[in-house]
């Protein structure tokens, strides 16, 4: 099935750095969305995006629909103590049979030493 | 607007019991899909319901199954819990069915369950 590789895994940062972290798969993708996941919460959905090339922000984050459907990445700039947690991707896919689904990353794991 | 609502927030259960989650999509919400999360598997997706009718599902066993009322409010059993079935499980609405344009979805906050 489907898989999302998403990277890196973990990332270990000075406040006020920018970040960046992506999300690639051998798949084409009609949907990116991108969630943070606070610890004992679910995840909140920070950006979606449905275009290919499609660029988007909310805030300090950017993120953008890959030209080729088969990646995105997200950018957090100035990075603050709020934006710790964990970063997931996930996209959407319409397959040759069956409903669409939506497939997650793995997460990349944010952590920032003030 | 209030967001996705599921309860309880935390369970405990022995091996062999069944359990029943609850989840209060947002208003005006008429999907709402069901995932397992752990921290070796992520976030593995049990079904989607809308329309009362389930939509889609994933490779879970048939212990674990769901329900949708005319309300969108939705249900999920797992019945003969194992030890494997400890984890956090999340509901998320959307307008439409996943598949639809414009229509991500929104996580609760989950159900912690754990099976001793």
């Amino acid at each position: 099935g489907q898989q999302l590789n998403q990277s890196p895994q973990s990332m270990f940062i000075q406040e006020g750095e920018d970040v960046s972290m992506n999300c690639t798969s051998s798949s084409i993708f009609n949907t990116w969305l991108w969630y943070k996941q606070d610890p004992g919460e679910g995840p909140v959905l920070l950006i979606a995006l449905y275009k290919a090339g499609e660029l988007t922000s909310n805030g300090r984050l950017t993120a953008q629909f890959g030209i080729t459907r088969k990646d995105s990445f997200l950018n957090i700039s100035a990075s603050i103590p709020s934006d710790v947690g964990i970063y997931f991707c996930a996209g959407r896919t319409r397959p040759i049979t069956g409903a669409q689904k939506l497939v997650f990353g793995q997460g990349t794991r944010l952590t920032i030493n003030p | 607007k209030a967001g996705v609502t599921q309860t309880p927030r935390y369970l405990i259960k022995t091996r062999g019991q069944q359990v029943t989650l609850s989840c209060s999509p947002i208003s005006g919400h008429r999907s709402v899909s069901w995932y397992q999360q752990t921290p070796g598997q992520g976030l593995q997706f049990l079904f989607e319901y809308f329309s009362e009718t389930q939509r889609n599902k994933g490779n879970f066993p048939g212990r674990f199954s769901g329900r949708q009322f005319s309300n969108s409010r939705s249900e999920m059993n797992v019945s003969t819990l194992e030890l494997g079935d400890s984890a956090l499980y999340l509901c998320a609405s959307s307008l439409e069915v996943t598949y639809s344009y414009n229509s991500p979805l929104h996580f609760g906050n989950g159900t912690r369950l754990t099976v001793t």
